[in-house]
């Protein structure tokens, strides 16, 4: 099965910050990525894919980039509700596969 | 609007089967493929597979061959999910998803989740 190493496990920021959160593969996976939101209590919810394609109704201040192995979420100016924990999932091929996933904290 | 409604929590006793609901409403059923995802406590997301409600065709995590049976009845706009011979570290939150394909994308819409807690 591919393996998906999320960067950093956790992370703390203060609002209006930008925010980097790493995802890399253990084999090429093209652009086969999405970001997933999940705050506690709530079911995930899917922010982009493939790897930089915004989902309907997501803010722009979220993005994603990358391709192959290596993929980045960035978060251009943190508003309070995106306190939350952040995964990656490949779908390239099965199993799909999520990375460990990233908790960001308010500093 | 569109709904993903799940049956209620469970606790059940290594070895035992589970079996959760997770019924459609306010889209066509049959359109839109559901994916199965778990979450153990305090523990990160794992894809167990999903069923096309057009055909009945699965995939499966292949860590839950034998063990995991998706299922659907067209009529109650519901999907199953069941999973046998229970173990401790099975006890997870159980969710489904709307998904427009067997890729991920366009996974819009989830259930509200059921806990499935495993112990003697």
């Amino acid at each position: 099965a591919i393996q998906m190493t999320q960067s950093p496990s956790s992370l703390s920021a203060s609002v209006g910050d930008r925010v980097t959160i790493t995802c890399r593969a253990s084999q090429d996976i093209r652009n086969d990525l999405g970001w997933f939101q999940q705050k506690p209590g709530k079911a995930p919810n899917l922010l982009i894919y493939p790897a930089s394609s915004l989902q309907s109704g997501v803010p722009s201040r979220f993005s994603g980039s990358g391709s192959g192995t290596d993929f980045t979420l960035t978060i251009s100016s943190l508003q309070p509700e995106d306190f939350a924990t952040y995964y990656c999932l490949q779908d390239y091929n099965y199993p799909y596969t999520f990375g460990q996933g990233t908790k960001l904290e308010i500093k | 609007q569109v709904q993903l409604v799940q049956s209620g929590a469970e606790v059940k006793k290594p070895g035992a089967s589970v079996k959760v609901s997770c019924k459609a409403s306010g889209y066509t059923f049959i359109g839109y493929y559901i994916h199965w995802v778990r979450q153990a406590p305090g523990h990160g997301l794992e894809w167990m597979g999903w069923i096309n409600p057009k055909n009945g065709d699965t995939n499966y995590a292949q860590k839950l061959l034998g063990r995991v049976t998706m299922t659907r009845d067209t009529s109650m706009y519901t999907v199953y999910m069941e999973l046998k011979r229970l173990k401790s570290d099975d006890t997870a939150v159980y969710y489904c998803a709307r998904g427009s394909g067997a890729g991920i994308n366009g996974t819009d819409y989830w259930g509200q989740g059921t806990l499935v807690t495993v112990s003697s």
